[in-house]
């Protein structure tokens, strides 16, 4: 049973330019959060989905951050028109109902140059 | 508001018993997590404690008070390998799942 996947692992932008992160989730998971870890700081709760929904997106930022988790497919967490204060880890956690045991991906660590 | 306080960095000794301690204040609570995380690797699952007392694993031991909103991670027998950082989670009662985490403890173990 393959754990969460994540791609890429490294992913560099300039200034302006579209980040997309995908996340798999492990199999029979249904629950997917995303975070975002800063250096030297902890991580971050962004948004929280089920499939086709959006069920807390109270850790996003208002602008150009989106998150989805389609029916078929992975969980995309998509930026728009990246800036440096965007330089970060992305992690994924998948959990098979709400309010259990969470297990992550390796991370998207994404630089902007 | 929410904080989760541990302390920054924490140097043990291999074979030796360090404590790693975490304080919280959340408007509510539903369990919290200890997880471990090596340099640029994903962070791990340790242990969860929803009701007071010690839950104990292997080498890794974990405690809850909820009154005084206090947890600590006890890792025995120190191995070089156990040096990375180890977080403090909580999830809020009102959450629908998510976690709030602490800035986690550095843990480095010396030969």
């Amino acid at each position: 049973n393959a754990g969460v996947m994540q791609n890429p692992r490294h992913l560099v932008r300039r200034r302006g330019q579209e980040a997309r992160l995908r996340c798999s989730p492990m199999k029979g998971h249904s629950h997917v959060y995303w975070y975002r870890q800063l250096p030297e700081e902890g991580l971050k709760f962004m948004v929280y989905l089920q499939k086709e929904n959006i069920i807390d997106e109270s850790g996003m930022p208002k602008e150009r951050f989106s998150a989805e988790f389609p029916k078929e497919g992975p969980s995309i967490l998509r930026i728009q028109q990246v800036v440096r204060g965007d330089s970060a880890a992305y992690f994924c956690a998948s959990s098979p109902g709400r309010g259990t045991e969470a297990f992550f991906g390796q991370g998207t660590r994404l630089t902007v140059v | 508001g929410q904080n989760i306080d541990q302390p920054t960095e924490m140097t043990a000794t291999e074979g030796a018993i360090v404590q790693i301690n975490c304080t919280y204040q959340t408007s509510g609570f539903n369990g919290l997590f200890w997880y471990q995380q090596h340099a640029g690797e994903a962070p791990t699952f340790l242990s969860y404690n929803v009701l007071d007392g010690l839950e104990e694993k292997g080498r890794f031991s974990s405690f809850l008070s909820r009154s005084k909103g206090y947890s600590y991670l006890l890792l025995k027998e120190l191995q070089m390998k156990d040096s990375a950082s180890y977080l403090c989670a909580v999830r809020d009662r009102g959450s629908q799942g998510n976690l709030i985490f602490g800035k986690g403890t550095k843990l480095s173990v010396k030969p």
